[in-house]
Order: C-alpha cells, then sequence, then structure tokens
C-alpha cells in the first residue's frame, strides 16, 4: 500500500534553515506528482508546493516562493522541501502528498497522505 | 492569487443531509476535490474529479460542480462524519489552493 513518511521537522530559530524529506513506498514514485502542504496550528490547509513527475515543473506558493525549494530523487524514491529564511508564520505541520492519476493523465491534487512532520520556528 | 471559498461551519442531525459548497471562479474549468479531517489526524481524500469516490469512501459522501461552485453532500450523517472538510482545485495558470475548510457539526 501507498505509503509516505516525513521526516526532518523539529525547532528552529527564525532565519534558519530546515530541511524536510518525504520517503516514498508503494507505488512507482517516478509516475506521480509529489506536493507539500502545511497546516499551522489550529488553521486550515495551505497549499505550498508541487511538483511534476520529471521535475520540470514546480510550483510555490507566494508565501513561500524565494526562500523554499522542492525536490525529489528519482533512485532514493523521496521528496524534499529546502525551507531558508524560516519565519515565526512558517511554524507548521508539514503533509507529503501524492498526486492523482488519471489513466495517462496525471494531476498535483493530493491522494495519498504522509503523518506530517512538525516545524517550529521560535527564538 | 486564487480563492476557494467555503462555509466556516455547516450543522445538521444525525441522517439528516449535509452540503459544503466551494466557490472559485476557475471552478468551470478545474475539476474540485474534497477532504475529511478528523482531530490529531492526516486529511483524507473523500471526492476526487468533482463527483468520483475513492475506494472504501462510503456511498453516503457524493460530488457535484456546477458553474463557479461545487458541492460535497453527505446523506444521512453519521456521528463518524463530524470533521473539518476542505475542497481543492487551482487555476489554470497552474496554482493550486485549498478553501479554508468547513467544520461540519453533528448535532
Amino acid at each position: 500500500q501507498v505509503q509516505l513518511v516525513e521526516s526532518g521537522g523539529g525547532l528552529v530559530e527564525p532565519g534558519g534553515s530546515l530541511r524536510l524529506s518525504c520517503a516514498a513506498s508503494g507505488f512507482t514514485f517516478s509516475d506521480y506528482y509529489m506536493s507539500w502542504i502545511r497546516q499551522a496550528p489550529g488553521k486550515g490547509l495551505q497549499y505550498i508546493s508541487y511538483i511534476s513527475a520529471s521535475g520540470s515543473t514546480k510550483y510555490y506558493a507566494d508565501s513561500v516562493k524565494g526562500r523554499f525549494t522542492i525536490s525529489r530523487d528519482k533512485a532514493k524514491k523521496s521528496l524534499y522541501l529546502q525551507m531558508n529564511s524560516l519565519r515565526a508564520d512558517d511554524t507548521a505541520v508539514y503533509y507529503c502528498a501524492r498526486g492523482f492519476c488519471s489513466g495517462a493523465i496525471c494531476y498535483e491534487s493530493p491522494t495519498d497522505w504522509g503523518q506530517g512532520t512538525l516545524v517550529t520556528v521560535s527564538s | 492569487s486564487y480563492e476557494l471559498t467555503q462555509p466556516p461551519s455547516v450543522s445538521v442531525s444525525p441522517g439528516q443531509t449535509a452540503r459544503v459548497t466551494c466557490s472559485g471562479d476557475a471552478m468551470p474549468k478545474q475539476y474540485a476535490y474534497w477532504y475529511q479531517q478528523k482531530p490529531g489526524q492526516a486529511p483524507v481524500l473523500v471526492i476526487y474529479k468533482d463527483s468520483e469516490r475513492p475506494s472504501g469512501i462510503p456511498e453516503r459522501f457524493s460530488g457535484s460542480s456546477s458553474g463557479t461552485a461545487a458541492t460535497l453532500t453527505i446523506s444521512g450523517v453519521q456521528a463518524e462524519d463530524e470533521a473539518d472538510y476542505y475542497c481543492h482545485s487551482g487555476d489554470t495558470s497552474g496554482t493550486a489552493v485549498f478553501g479554508g475548510g468547513t467544520k461540519l457539526t453533528v448535532l
């Protein structure tokens, strides 16, 4: 079955950096869009970034553009999120998610989700 | 930036029908997806491509879309359906967003 396991979260000071990882299994990783979605404490879901199956297309929400970088490693079946210049309002649970494929057409829309990793930005 | 609008809350009694709407200007051209999230858990996909139901999701969950709005309908609501519900879609430029979420309360 599909399994997505996030890691790399923790406590970081404002202005610091963190790299999140998501280990994927149970499906052909290289076929699917992958994404990062976050949820601040007590708040709703925020879509922050996605990457196409080939890695050629990347999307970033305005709130993280220029600070966060999404990437993927086909051989390691892993998704990454490099987060720089972190701010207090980046504090959230970060979820990794697999996109959706209907036949040969694939979309970024999340289907399966990991359990999330908590990032806390505080001094 | 593109936005999806949901009502903050919906309340229904057990056995009644709950409807959650999601409005967005690009809805006529883009599919809507719906997620259920219970406290302390990751979201679960309950409807994809406007009206398709993933395997394992009860038949009481259905979806529709017309014009600039998509609707999640839960028929015969049960206590276990109490949760937050989020819609997801995007615009034609590749933007991906979630609605603000709707808290479903089963009275």
